[in-house]
């Protein structure tokens, strides 16, 4: 069964919104989540790195007051879309890695955003 | 910097056929391989992964040696199964939990 779990699974929502995604792993504590993005046809693309009790670091690029990341406990991560506009529509996908340094990581099933 | 280049799909293959996925790397020093299978409406799985060079890692019958002479971890199955259909992703370890990923290949297996 799943160890990570992705809420919600698909949203749309105006554009001017703000989404909130959750990513928990279940049975297990992580201390560090990750959150990708995904395009059509393209690969993911690591958005930031969660940490749980600091502040989330954020990969080259993406905008850290757009994309608002908590780690309020050890097995839950959010991101939050801000005023949200359709070029925010993707997938994204949040991942844990396993506890056991094998360099594994647990993904969620992915939240799919449309903003209209 | 590090990448991964896959082979553009979508590949679509008849069932019993012999499967090959192509991946190259570019990367510093000798990173960990692996192949993520991602099921429709699932979240990306581990399917296998090699950590040094002629290193094979294979499950569920698929294979992928890990050539560091050409850059390469090419996944391959003697013979797919119509449950196969997925989409895989080719990655490697660019630090001690952070992987960077290909472009995922569409594989569809037909009856």
């Amino acid at each position: 069964g799943a160890v990570v779990s992705q809420h919600p699974s698909w949203v749309i929502c105006k554009s001017g919104t703000s989404v909130k995604i959750e990513c928990r792993s279940l049975d297990f504590q992580a201390t560090t989540m990750f959150w990708y993005r995904q395009f059509p046809k393209q690969s993911l693309m690591l958005m930031a790195t969660s940490n749980e009790g600091s502040k989330a670091t954020y990969e080259q690029g993406v905008e850290k007051d757009k994309f608002l990341i908590n780690h309020a406990s050890l097995t839950l991560s959010t991101l939050t879309v801000t005023s949200a506009h359709p070029e925010d529509s993707s997938f994204y996908i949040c991942s844990a890695p396993s506890g056991r340094n094998t360099g594994e990581l647990f993904f969620g099933e992915g939240s799919r955003l449309t903003v209209l | 910097g590090n990448s991964v280049t896959q082979m553009e799909g979508p590949v679509t293959l008849s069932e019993e056929a012999f499967l090959t996925i192509n991946c190259t790397y570019t990367a510093t020093g000798y990173p960990s391989l692996f192949w993520y299978v991602q099921y429709p409406g699932e979240g990306l799985q581990l399917l296998l992964k090699a950590t040094k060079a002629d290193d094979k890692g294979s499950n569920k019958g698929f294979e992928a040696t890990y050539r560091k002479e050409t850059t390469s971890f090419h996944l391959e199955k003697g013979s797919v199964q119509v449950s196969d259909s997925a989409v895989y992703f080719c990655a490697l370890r660019r630090s001690a939990r952070q992987l960077t990923f290909g472009s995922g290949t569409q594989l569809t297996v037909l009856p």
